[in-house]
């Protein structure tokens, strides 16, 4: 099955600074990757997803980069926001038995500080 | 975007209960949904995927008979915790997909056993 690891687990930033959060994942037939933001006490929202077929997607302020061949893929969060403090989750498909579950890292708690 | 409820948000009950928790998709037809479990500062597991009309298929370790899931339509799954113990006490938690689009969480529900 896949396996998914994230760094750093915690990541402190200057308001206006910019933050990455990293992720790499053993499975080289995974071909999609999202991120997830989770606010206390609420379900994860997806923020940004890459497909296997493209290396860098951006939406206003977040970028996620991929790099197929070194099995590792990032979020970048520019100007960094205090409503940016979160827990982020990257994920990758479990891709063995097609069953298109996300297998989760372990979590980055950001926090930006005013 | 896809909406996702989870119903109850909180519940607390006595140990040797039985507790249902509910997942609609309210905007779109999920054709499957998924459980996952999440500890404190801890990071997402997957319990079981659920496909409408077809038995859920169990992560290992996952005990089907005490944790009991039913996706009876396109927009409804429930998870019922059966025989709950304070060691169950966990923040649960649904997603939805249809098709190839992202997976979209619910907010969970928190069960604490006493």
């Amino acid at each position: 099955g896949e396996n998914v690891e994230q760094h750093p687990s915690t990541l402190s930033v200057q308001e206006g600074d910019s933050a990455v959060i990293k992720c790499t994942y053993s499975d080289s037939a995974s071909n999609y990757f999202p991120w997830y933001k989770q606010e206390l006490g609420k379900g994860p929202q997806l923020i940004i997803d890459i497909r296997s077929n493209v290396g860098e997607k951006k939406d206003q302020r977040i970028a996620v980069t991929l790099n197929k061949t070194a099995k590792h893929f990032s979020l970048h969060i520019t100007e960094t926001q205090p409503e940016d403090s979160a827990v982020y989750f990257c994920a990758a498909p479990f891709m063995d038995t097609g069953r298109r579950a996300l297998t989760f890292g372990s979590g980055t708690r950001l926090q930006v500080q005013p | 975007g896809a909406v996702v409820s989870q119903h109850p948000s909180w519940v607390i009950c006595k140990s040797g209960t039985s507790v249902k928790i509910e997942c609609r998709s309210l905007d779109f037809q999920a054709t499957t949904m998924f459980w996952y479990r999440q500890f404190p500062k801890q990071s997402l597991m997957l319990m079981a995927t659920s496909n409408e009309g077809s038995k859920a298929t169990y992560e290992q370790g996952v005990e089907k008979d005490k944790f009991l899931i039913n996706h009876a339509s396109l927009t409804l799954s429930t998870l019922t915790v059966t025989s709950a113990h304070p060691e169950d006490s966990s923040f649960y938690i649904c997603s939805a997909r249809w098709g190839g689009q992202p997976q979209h969480f619910g907010d969970g529900t928190r069960l604490s056993i006493l």
